[in-house]
């Protein structure tokens, strides 16, 4: 199947700093991408839509100033999680929508955010 | 609302046939069932898709009744590395994928 990375898969950091999450699409290109979040013992939850080269379209309840999302090209989409706080701690994890297969959406292996 | 209903959890032996049921009697026409699963700690894995036929690809079977209004992803030969939560999806294509609470899947020695 198609591969999606994600950099980095852990990160520590402290509060009110800021972190970037990069999700490729290793294979294929992807004109919309997805990040999600996940809590402990529970589903994934969709954050945002990201279309490449136009900007992202956020789920009810998801601050847009907060979770900053670009998609410059094809296969890149980054998440900026601005001024974190530990309540931001969690596992995000990013898809990408193969537009020349079946519109299957591939995963990435997940970033686990700690914010201390 | 959840589009899809799935058993919480089950268990399998291992080398044993895995089934797992999942009910979709809302599905749409134009929707398509998708099975992913996610190991701990990991991101979500791609399994298998289908409309209406039956699928079959290297990791597992799909099994679409005839009115569509249920399914059942096979898993032939379970093994330890096949634990797992398992989600099924109905999802257009142009739609989001919502993923509901599983099944969680043990397979035992």
């Amino acid at each position: 199947g198609a591969v999606v990375s994600q950099h980095p898969s852990r990160v520590i950091c402290k509060s009110g700093t800021s972190v970037k999450i990069e999700c490729r699409s290793l294979d294929f290109q992807a004109t919309t991408m997805f990040w999600y979040r996940q809590f402990p013992k529970q589903s994934l939850m969709l954050m945002a839509t990201s279309n490449e080269g136009s900007k992202a379209t956020y789920e009810q309840g998801v601050e847009k100033d907060k979770f900053l999302i670009n998609h410059a090209s094809l296969t890149l989409s980054t998440l900026t999680v601005t001024s974190a706080h530990p309540e931001d701690s969690s596992f995000y994890i990013c898809s990408a929508r193969d537009s020349g297969g079946a519109d299957t959406q591939y995963f990435g292996p997940g970033t686990r955010l700690t914010v201390l | 609302d959840a589009k899809t209903t799935q058993p919480t959890s089950m268990d399998c032996a291992e080398g044993r046939a895995a089934n797992l049921p999942c009910n979709h009697s809302t599905i749409s026409g134009n929707e398509y069932v998708y099975w992913y699963r996610q190991i701990h700690s990991q991101g979500p894995q791609y399994i298998i898709h289908g409309l209406k036929n039956n699928e079959t690809n290297e990791m597992a079977s799909l099994i679409i009744t005839e009115d569509r209004k249920s399914s059942t992803l096979i898993l032939p030969h379970a093994t330890l590395r096949d634990t797992a939560v398992y989600y099924c999806i109905v999802y257009s294509g142009y739609s989001t994928l919502t993923f509901g609470k599983g099944t969680m899947l043990l397979v035992s020695p």
